[in-house]
């Protein structure tokens, strides 16, 4: 198993919208509706933001947004704001019982 | 609202055995995997393995062969013990609940190990 492949960082100034992708394979991403997404500030733990590719927590803004293309998931924060300035991991089911994440992209506010 | 706190030993030496727990409360421990989660220094977040309250378990390939989960049902607690230990386990290790849908919606603090003589 290799980790879904995201970009290492992405910016964007505050009320830009900012896309994060996630590229895996069609044993994962490409196969099952079973992405999620995480966002984790400096010393804490992650916190789940976006589930089954497009569903949202009701604790979570719905600034934050999920998508889906072949093997492709995207995460699209809209309206940044200082407070979105962290690390952004995905997650997928990968089959056999077992799931596997991204390698994180670290978002900044400019 | 679920809450998870885990505890366990912060510095453990090389080719010992890590051995963390994590307690639920306010919610119920039937129905979900507990999962365990790592995240080496300055890394992304790998997955260990899972476990639910009957037994049953999966597993990291990578990790399988050095990975003891179990379940304290009545206790509504849950453990992990890894051993062999190196310094390429050094990490912080988190639990967490993992609904059938394949995502983790609530999480320990977190436990920073420490692998070294």
């Amino acid at each position: 198993q290799s980790a879904l492949t995201q970009p290492a960082s992405v910016s964007g100034s505050p009320g830009q919208s900012i896309t994060i992708s996630c590229t895996g394979s069609s044993d994962d991403v490409g196969s099952y509706d079973l992405v999620s997404w995480y966002q984790q500030h400096p010393g804490k733990a992650p916190k789940l933001i976006v589930y089954q590719v497009t569903q949202r927590p009701s604790d979570v803004s719905n600034r934050f947004s999920g998508s889906k293309s072949g093997n492709t998931a995207s995460l699209t924060i809209s309206g940044l704001q200082a407070e979105d300035e962290a690390d952004y991991y995905c997650c997928s089911y990968a089959g056999s019982t077992s799931y596997i994440f991204g390698g994180g992209t670290k978002l900044t506010v400019l | 609202q679920m809450q998870i706190q885990q505890w366990g030993a912060g510095l453990v030496k090389p080719s010992e055995t890590l051995s963390l727990t994590c307690a639920v409360s306010g919610g119920s421990f039937n129905g979900y995997y507990w999962s365990w989660i790592r995240q080496s220094p300055g890394k992304g977040l790998e997955w260990i393995g899972e476990i639910n309250q009957s037994g049953s378990t999966h597993y990291n390939p990578s990790l399988k062969s050095r990975v003891t989960l179990s379940p304290d049902t009545p206790k509504n607690q849950f453990s992990l013990r890894l051993n062999s230990v190196t310094a390429a386990d050094t990490a912080v290790y988190y639990c967490a609940s993992r609904r059938s849908r394949w995502y983790l919606d609530h999480w320990g603090q977190g436990t920073l190990v420490t692998v070294s003589s």
